[in-house]
């Protein structure tokens, strides 16, 4: 069984850039969440997809965007990049929108802002 | 609104000595209730979840937790600490229809030799 796997692990932009990072969900899974956790801070969550749907989002702005594809795998794109938006950002997958099962979280990637 | 609370922010035990971490949590609906541990430059893992069962959930690791709804906590324990259990831990709170999990802030511990 494949676990959650993230790319890049590390990534470097300048304010005003986009970025794309990408989540493959475990197998079997159909539900994608993603967080963004700042240093020394607990994740927050950004939004959660389900079918290639959005099923719910947090508080952020609208240049957090994301998509999930067929085999349900999801990427996340900041436009726009400001300072704060360096910080780790975590995938997880599940297998049911609707209930609290467990999340499994992929390593993150760290990205800074300069 | 629903709401976590982690009462520490770092805590140090010697190996071998009792684990006792800290949580409470507001929530209007009957919570949810989590906790997942980090490991450095490692994904975060669920170590127990609390969905309304049993009080006294048993996780992995030898780690347990006990839902209290007079006290509104969600305190983690263990009964005796190795050295691998030097991570940082994360209550999580999850209600009603929202899907959004929210997250403590955390509390790292460290193990002594």
């Amino acid at each position: 069984e494949t676990g959650v796997t993230q790319s890049p692990t590390h990534l470097i932009k300048t304010r005003g850039q986009q970025v794309t990072l990408r989540c493959s969900s475990q197998s079997g899974h159909n539900t994608v969440s993603w967080y963004q956790q700042a240093l020394g801070q607990g994740p927050q969550f950004i939004f959660q997809y389900y079918r290639e749907e959005e099923n719910g989002r947090g508080n952020f702005p609208p240049r957090f965007s994301g998509l999930q594809f067929p085999n349900y795998s999801s990427e996340l794109n900041v436009n726009a990049l400001e300072l704060d938006d360096s910080a780790l950002y975590l995938c997880a997958s599940s297998g049911d929108r609707g209930k609290y099962n467990e999340q499994f979280f992929g390593p993150g990637t760290r990205l800074t802002v300069l | 609104a629903q709401s976590v609370t982690q009462l520490d922010s770092h805590v140090s035990v010697s190996e071998g000595t009792p684990v006792l971490l800290r949580c409470n949590y507001s929530s209007s609906y009957s919570p949810s209730l989590f906790w997942y541990v980090q490991h450095p430059n490692k994904g975060l893992q669920l170590l127990l979840k609390y969905t309304s069962a049993a009080t006294l959930v048993k996780g992995i690791n030898g780690f347990e937790a006990e839902f209290k709804k007079s006290e509104t906590s969600f305190h983690l324990t263990k009964p005796s600490a190795h050295m691998s259990d030097a991570a940082e831990y994360f209550c999580v709170v999850g209600a009603g229809n929202n899907r959004k999990l929210i997250w403590g802030l955390g509390t790292s511990l460290a193990v002594n030799p």
